[in-house]
């Protein structure tokens, strides 16, 4: 069964420095990958995906994820971060294969202080 | 293009009673997923259809939770009895590809079980 562990619960992070939110995850095959964002108040948005291809994808708001199948990591990072980034965020995972569970990480809530 | 409707956005009560909520995908989605997020968790999948099919329930109590997809569209979710851990909000999301998609979340429904 997929997994997703995201080794921290909080982050903080001054505004205008770099930002990284840290996921791994464990699957038997081809991962799909996923990360989203709650802000308070707010339903959960999309950010970007790893499908295939280039290992490192570009999302909204400025983020990127690099994909590293050596580490089974998909981080989520900034090279400058806004106040305005402060929220919830989730890794998830799908194996490639049909069918197969949406399992969503516990969180990483991030603070940008200005 | 509208989102993802849910109803309602609130709902309180006592344990062994049920409640039914209700959700309108965007337009065009063939997926539809329901979610359980307890607070201090990600969410977890309870259901997903394609189209008015069942596409994985592995997760879902279905001593007391049922959900159905009729004519592929709208969804609701059935909580019979409700037990106080049942209080979560309760998410509904679809999207256009149920394998690679992105997901679009509705606002939600906060239970709860006093």
């Amino acid at each position: 069964a997929q997994s997703v562990a995201q080794p921290e619960d909080q982050v903080n992070v001054a505004e205008g420095n770099p930002l990284t939110v840290k996921c791994t995850y464990s699957v038997s095959g081809n991962p799909y990958l996923f990360w989203y964002v709650q802000y308070p108040n707010r339903g959960l948005q999309f950010l970007l995906k790893y499908i295939t291809g280039d290992n490192l994808v570009k999302g909204s708001y400025g983020f990127e994820a690099e994909f590293n199948k050596s580490q089974t990591s998909f981080h989520l990072k900034k090279p400058s971060a806004l106040v305005s980034d402060s929220a919830l965020y989730f890794c998830a995972v799908r194996d490639g294969g049909y069918g197969q569970n949406f399992v969503f990480g516990p969180g990483t809530r991030l603070s940008v202080l200005p | 293009e509208a989102g993802v409707a849910q109803s309602p956005r609130y709902k309180i009560i006592e344990k062994r009673q049920s409640v039914a909520f209700w959700c309108n995908p965007i337009s065009g989605h063939a997926t539809l997923y329901w979610y359980q997020q307890i607070l201090g968790q990600g969410p977890k999948l309870l259901i997903q259809f394609q189209n008015n099919g069942v596409v994985d329930d592995s997760q879902l109590p279905k001593d007391r939770f049922s959900a159905e997809r009729l004519k592929g569209v709208d969804s609701t979710l059935k909580i019979q009895p409700a037990k106080l851990e049942d209080s979560a909000v309760y998410l509904c999301a679809s999207s256009l590809d149920g394998r690679a998609g992105e997901q679009y979340f509705g606002p939600g429904t906060r239970l709860t079980v006093t």
